[in-house]
Order: structure tokens, then C-alpha cells, then sequence
């Protein structure tokens, strides 16, 4: 009974294409991230939305852009990959204590 | 500007010592500080936290120091389990954000050999 999950795990993709990874969590939680680990490992925030709503959006490119259609999904689209986009993606949900709760990752390979 | 460092990327510990991770940050804003695990192709998971109104929390075998003045804080599990092995990562937030931005070090790969 997965509480954060990510579809698709796996994501191989050519340079210019558009792809989409999406996330869902059955926590009910309001708030909600998309966060990249890149080749250094470091993790970095992306966005968060609360409750379908947009609070925090770092220096990302205009070819991201998350969309939340209900408090309970977040998904992330990317227009034009680049090589410099392979990383994992991750989701998070914040939970009560200011914990948050990260689905399993999405492997994103531009070739 | 990396604001949370976690200098060593890797340690090896024997079963049943005691593991010692650090963090160190530079962002005196912060004041709310968690650890994450990290097992391979999972995502983290949260291990224990504290805030910067204590200088100790303790959660069965893992306990977590904050030293304020000298900006670092360390993860101690004792005694360490073979089940331990995993990728631990360090975070800091402002609580007082309108919205928790965690800020997190790059990891330490921590290997407990039987």
C-alpha cells in the first residue's frame, strides 16, 4: 500500500522530446514536491504545490512544468529535454512535524 | 552555495560499534534539522529529526546532536546493524517559512561489515 508513488520508475528518452513523470499520494497530505538528484547526489528542490497551488518554484527552466489536477497528484512535464536533465526525480508530501514522505524516484535518461 | 554539508561521502563501521555521521551547515536560519536513509532505486525516508530548541534527540538506537554554535550536528546509531548500510542524508529547513523548503547535504554511504 504504497503512501508516494511515481510512475514511470524508469524513463529513457531522446534530447528534444517531451515527457511527462507523475506522482501520487494517498497520505492526504496538502502539500506536495518534486525535488532532482543529480550525478553530484545532491538533492534539490524544484516546486511545491499546496493544495493545487503553486508556493514554491526554484530557478528551473521554463521547459518544466508541474501541474497538480487534485491535492493528491502532482505531475512533473518537460518540454525539449536536454542532456543535462538526466537525474532522478523525486516526489515528496509533507506530513505532519514538517516530515516529508518521498515516493521511489524516477530514473530520467536523455540519450 | 551549498548551505548543508556532509563532508564525508563515505564510512565504514564494524557491527555493533557505533556510527557517527556528520553536518555541518552555514545558514543560521535554520531551525529544524532532519535525517533521511536512503536504500538503493527508494526514495529517502525519514529518520529522526530536531530542533534547534534542543541540543539532543534520541529514537532507540539513533540520536541526533545539535551544536549551535558551531553550526553542525551528527547522527549516532549504536549499536550498528548490518541493516544499517545505506545512504544518509542531512537537512535543514526554517520552520517559520510560510512553506518548508528542506536543504539537504550531498550524503554519506554508511557500511556496516559483520
Amino acid at each position: 500500500d504504497t503512501a508516494v508513488s511515481q510512475t514511470p520508475k524508469y524513463l529513457v528518452t531522446q534530447m528534444g522530446n517531451d515527457k511527462s513523470i507523475k506522482c501520487e499520494q494517498n497520505l492526504g497530505h496538502d502539500t506536495m514536491y518534486w525535488y532532482k538528484q543529480d550525478s553530484k547526489k545532491f538533492l534539490k528542490i524544484m516546486f511545491s504545490y499546496n493544495n493545487k497551488e503553486l508556493i514554491i518554484n526554484e530557478t528551473v527552466p521554463n521547459r518544466f512544468s508541474p501541474k497538480s489536477p487534485d491535492k493528491a497528484h502532482l505531475n512533473l512535464h518537460i518540454n525539449s529535454l536536454e542532456l543535462g536533465d538526466s537525474a532522478v526525480y523525486f516526489c515528496a508530501s509533507l506530513g505532519p512535524g514538517g516530515v516529508q514522505f518521498f515516493g521511489p524516484g524516477t530514473r530520467l535518461t536523455v540519450l | 552555495d551549498q548551505q548543508v554539508k556532509q563532508n564525508s561521502p563515505s564510512l565504514s563501521v564494524q557491527e555493533g560499534r557505533i556510527s557517527i555521521l556528520n553536518c555541518d551547515y552555514t545558514n543560521s536560519m535554520f531551525d529544524y534539522f532532519l535525517w533521511y536513509k536512503k536504500y538503493p532505486a527508494e526514495g529517502p525516508t525519514f529518520l529522526i529529526s530536531i530542533s534547534s530548541i534542543k541540543d539532543k534527540n534520541e529514537d532507540g538506537r539513533f540520536t541526533v546532536f545539535l551544536n549551535k554554535s558551531a553550526k553542525h550536528l551528527s547522527l549516532h546509531i549504536v549499536p550498528s546493524q548490518p541493516g544499517d548500510s545505506a545512504v544518509y542524508f542531512c537537512a535543514a529547513t526554517r520552520s517559520t517559512q510560510g512553506a518548508q523548503k528542506l536543504v539537504f547535504g550531498q550524503g554519506t554511504r554508511l557500511t556496516i561489515n559483520p
